[in-house]
């Protein structure tokens, strides 16, 4: 077990709706990231937080949006889901020494279908 | 610009057989780090290996094995006398040493049969 938790497990909305999922880090993690896994697909990089900013996004749109609490959770916001949004969630915590180079443990993600 | 392949979409081995799962991986940094990942039905992607640009050691734990060849730009991964809990989705994934962000290929998913 990596200590990172995701909730919910499974979600199920429609076109149009918002989401917002919500991860815990393992403890004494200060870095967040979070990832979009499609069916059959390796993780994409969504976007990264650090000491609660923003640090590095990947090629998602605005719609995606995230937060970092001063405890380290953190959520992940989808507006205006699409059906391509359906998808595997998951995030990774780590600790920032230097970027890039520390590993990450992931959760279990939250499965998400958009109907 | 940085890319992971994994040619091996899905590889089916019987029970105790030795296996190779590859990776290739395009970078032009000079500094960067390679990591293997497993991941089981559940989901939960399970860290397996982390391995820097100017170790080129090869690595032995258990039955898993590592090959990395900078030459070939390939990190092929090895587990001898597979089981059946081998079976999953393994993930080679590349990160730069200034960014943030893991490159994850698309995955081999192994299946090993009693």
């Amino acid at each position: 077990e990596t200590g990172v938790t995701q909730s919910p497990t499974h979600l199920i909305k429609t076109r149009g709706q918002q989401v917002t999922l919500r991860c815990s880090s393992q403890s004494g993690h200060n870095t967040v990231s979070w990832y979009q896994q499609a069916l059959g697909q390796g993780p994409q990089f969504i976007f990264q937080y650090y000491r609660e900013e923003e640090n590095g996004r990947g090629n998602f749109p605005p719609r995606f949006s995230g937060l970092q609490f001063p405890n380290y959770s953190s959520e992940l916001n989808v507006n205006a889901l699409e059906l391509d949004d359906s998808a595997l969630y998951l995030c990774a915590s780590s600790v920032m020494i230097f970027s890039g180079r520390e590993t990450q443990y992931f959760g279990p993600g939250t499965r998400l279908l958009v109907l | 610009a940085q890319k992971v392949t994994q040619a091996q979409t899905e590889i089916s081995v019987v029970e105790k057989e030795d296996v190779t799962l590859d990776c290739v991986y395009e970078t032009r940094d000079t500094t960067y780090y390679l990591f293997w990942y497993k991941q089981p039905p559940s989901g939960e992607l399970v860290f397996l290996i982390r391995r820097n640009s100017f170790d080129e050691q090869n690595e032995i734990s258990g039955r898993y094995s590592w090959n990395f060849q900078k030459s070939t730009s390939s990190f092929n991964f090895t587990i001898t006398a597979s089981q059946v809990v081998d079976s999953a989705v393994y993930f080679c994934a590349l990160t730069q040493d200034t960014g943030n962000q893991f490159y994850f290929g698309t995955g081999t998913s192994l299946t090993v049969i009693p």
